[in-house]
């Protein structure tokens, strides 16, 4: 059983230019939650997506948009690129019958550098 | 923002010894989770305890939470080298279920 997959593994853009960054979840998962992880802090939520929907956000501006697709795979897409949007993205899968319960499994995350 | 504050930072051992990191939060929650993390890459869920719930062990690790404190510590027992990682609490609140995360402990190990 293949547990969740990003990809790219790592991505170097430069600043303005757009990136979408991909994730698959865990075999039965169908909630995907995206983290933004900056060197020497914690995962900080983006935004999380369910039944192709963006059901809650984080603080982040609209440069982060994201889609969730009907094998409940998801993107995340970052436009304007800037610097400190150089961080390490984590994606998150669960299943909605542990909503409440909430253990997430992540995956091995994108390093993306903006230059 | 971040929800609950881990300490030590960094914290450094020999092989054999036990480790301790604590988490403190400001609000009141509905679980608290920590979370291990090995060279910057993807966090591995290691134990949840809920807010009615004192104290949980599972292998060598043993967490315990104070709601009146508002802390949580997390304790690893005769520690290994491949116990070198990053770990963070985590804390759920309200009605979001969303785990916040804190800064973390840097734990080495040293064989």
């Amino acid at each position: 059983d293949a547990g969740v997959t990003q990809s790219p593994t790592h991505l170097i853009k430069t600043r303005g230019q757009q990136v979408t960054l991909r994730c698959s979840p865990k075999s039965g998962h169908d909630t995907v939650s995206w983290y933004q992880q900056a060197l020497g802090q914690g995962p900080q939520f983006i935004f999380q997506y369910y039944e192709e929907e963006e059901r809650q956000r984080g603080n982040f501006p609209d440069r982060f948009s994201g889609h969730q697709f009907p094998n409940y795979s998801s993107e995340l897409n970052v436009n304007a690129l800037l610097l400190g949007d150089s961080a390490l993205y984590l994606c998150a899968s669960s299943p909605t019958r542990f909503r409440s319960y909430n253990e997430q499994f992540f995956g091995p995350g994108t390093r993306l550098t903006v230059l | 923002s971040q929800q609950g504050e881990e300490d030590p930072q960094a914290l450094s051992i020999q092989e054999g010894e036990n480790a301790t990191m604590n988490c403190s939060y400001k609000t009141s929650i509905n679980n608290l989770q920590w979370y291990r993390q090995n060279s910057g890459r993807g966090l591995v869920h290691l134990i949840l305890i809920r807010s009615n719930e004192r104290e949980k062990h599972s292998g060598r690790l043993r967490v315990t939470l104070d709601t009146s404190k508002k802390s949580s510590s997390l304790l690893i027992t005769a520690s290994r080298a491949a116990d070198t990682a990053s770990y963070f609490c985590a804390t759920v609140s309200g009605g979001s279920y969303i785990p916040t995360f804190g800064r973390g402990t840097s734990l080495i190990v040293h064989p």
